[in-house]
């Protein structure tokens, strides 16, 4: 049973879409991120978004977009996409962003590759 | 700026061996550190962790140094086990709210050989 997870796991499409990757966890916590995976392997955090609470990396340009419907979900919207942003991207979930000790319990990522 | 830094970008072991990974961090901000090991098509995991009050915590065959002084850290890990094999993130965070979101070093590239 995942605790986190993340669909698809695998997008390829082309440059100038629009796509959404979907993020679910059953772990009841509080907060969700959403984090990038570039080719020179760092993981950048993009998102946290803690009861209605959402905190933006500055750097991300404003086509990301993270929608929750419920504590449980964080999606990840992207308009306009752009080779750029091919990377694998991260879902991860702590139990109390107030709370710096919280583990992050990660997704399985999602490969995006924009053509 | 890379906050966080992961000189090594691979390390060959021999099983039963002593693994040693290095980190290194320039923020004095950071007071709350994490290592989390990743296979290949899955997410990090977290490992071990420790606060900025301790300098070791132990945790079965995983041991975290932490020299503030020196701004730097280390996963040991003995014996090693071919199972161990994975990249190993280390991570920082600062405390207080608004605080815990968690800066990346690269990753190294563990490899225990048989």
């Amino acid at each position: 049973d995942t605790a986190v997870s993340q669909t698809p796991k695998y997008l390829v499409t082309q440059m100038g879409n629009d796509k959404s990757i979907k993020c679910e966890q059953n772990l009841g916590h509080d907060t969700m991120y959403w984090y990038k995976q570039d080719s020179k392997k760092f993981l950048k955090i993009m998102f946290s978004y803690n009861n209605k609470e959402l905190i933006i990396n500055e750097t991300v340009p404003n086509r990301f977009s993270p929608k929750s419907p419920d504590k449980a979900h964080l999606n990840l919207h992207i308009n306009s996409l752009e080779l750029g942003d091919s990377a694998v991207y991260f879902c991860a979930s702590s139990q109390d962003a107030g709370l710096a000790a919280d583990t992050q319990y990660f997704g399985p990522g999602t490969r995006l590759t924009v053509l | 700026d890379q906050q966080v830094k992961q000189n090594s970008p691979s390390l060959s072991v021999q099983e039963g061996r002593i693994s040693i990974l290095n980190c290194d961090y320039t923020n004095s901000m950071f007071d709350y550190f994490l290592w989390y090991k990743k296979y290949p098509a899955e997410g990090p995991t977290f490992l071990i962790s420790i606060s900025s009050i301790k300098d070791k915590n132990e945790d079965g065959r995983f041991t975290v140094f932490l020299n503030k002084s020196a701004k730097h850290l280390s996963l040991h890990i003995v014996p090693s086990q071919p199972g161990d094999s994975a990249v190993y993130f280390c991570a920082a965070s600062g405390s207080g709210a608004g605080s815990y979101q968690l800066t990346f070093g690269k990753g190294t590239k563990l490899s225990v050989i048989p």
